[in-house]
């Protein structure tokens, strides 16, 4: 089975401030990766698919990169709302596994 | 606007089966460019796959989860179902139902709102 590794686990960071977070996958998944985003109490959220496909409606502040083994979602000025728990999830085969996540939080 | 509901006891006892029903409002559950899934999440802690069920009838399934679980489609009722067997105190979570689609490359792109479910005696 292909497993999920994300970086940092835990990121403080300021508004306005680019952030990057890496998923890396243990064997060569294309591009089918996704990007979810999570707050508090409410069920996650597309935000990226197929690597780096803004899904509709996300604003274009957040992008996506990278192919086979390693991924990086990337916010290119941190809002106020997008505090959250990020997760990544590859599509490539089953069983459809998750990273175990990156929180964003303020500093 | 496609929605989810998941519905189900929110208390299941130790040894039970847990029984989740997701219904699908908006849209029809049999598309082709669709597939529904099941994910949870235990208490501060991460999203975990449970798994996803195809519109030919096809499922797959968390090894981890394999011997305990099924995922169903009533067509009529425009809903699926989880069942859990032998549940123990680690299947206390947020169980979530969501659609993957073929539009997004298999992402799951709606989700219910999760219904906590707490397995104790």
């Amino acid at each position: 089975d292909i497993q999920l590794t994300q970086s940092p686990s835990f990121l403080s960071a300021s508004v306005g401030d680019r952030v990057t977070i890496t998923c890396r996958a243990s064997q060569g998944i294309s591009s089918y990766l996704a990007w979810y985003q999570q707050k508090p109490g409410k069920a996650p959220k597309l935000l990226i698919y197929a690597a780096s496909t803004l899904q509709s409606g996300v604003p274009s502040r957040f992008s996506g990169s990278g192919s086979g083994t390693e991924f990086t979602l990337t916010i290119s000025s941190l809002q106020p709302e997008d505090f959250a728990t990020y997760y990544c999830q590859q599509l490539n085969s089953y069983p459809r596994v998750f990273g175990p996540g990156t929180k964003v939080d303020i500093k | 606007q496609l929605q989810l509901q998941e519905s189900g006891p929110g208390l299941v006892k130790p040894s039970e089966t847990l029984s989740l029903t997701c219904t699908v409002s908006g849209g029809s559950i049999s598309s082709s460019s669709y597939y529904w899934g099941w994910i949870r999440q235990p208490p501060g802690k991460g999203l975990e796959w449970i798994g996803s069920i195809y519109y030919s009838g096809s499922t797959y399934y968390n090894p981890s989860l394999k011997s305990r679980v099924t995922i169903s489609v009533d067509t009529s009722k425009n809903q699926f179902s989880l069942k859990l067997s032998s549940v123990t105190a680690a299947d206390t979570a947020v169980y979530y139902c969501a659609r993957g689609s073929s539009w997004s490359k298999d992402a799951f792109d709606i989700w219910g709102q999760g219904t906590m479910v707490t397995v104790s005696s």
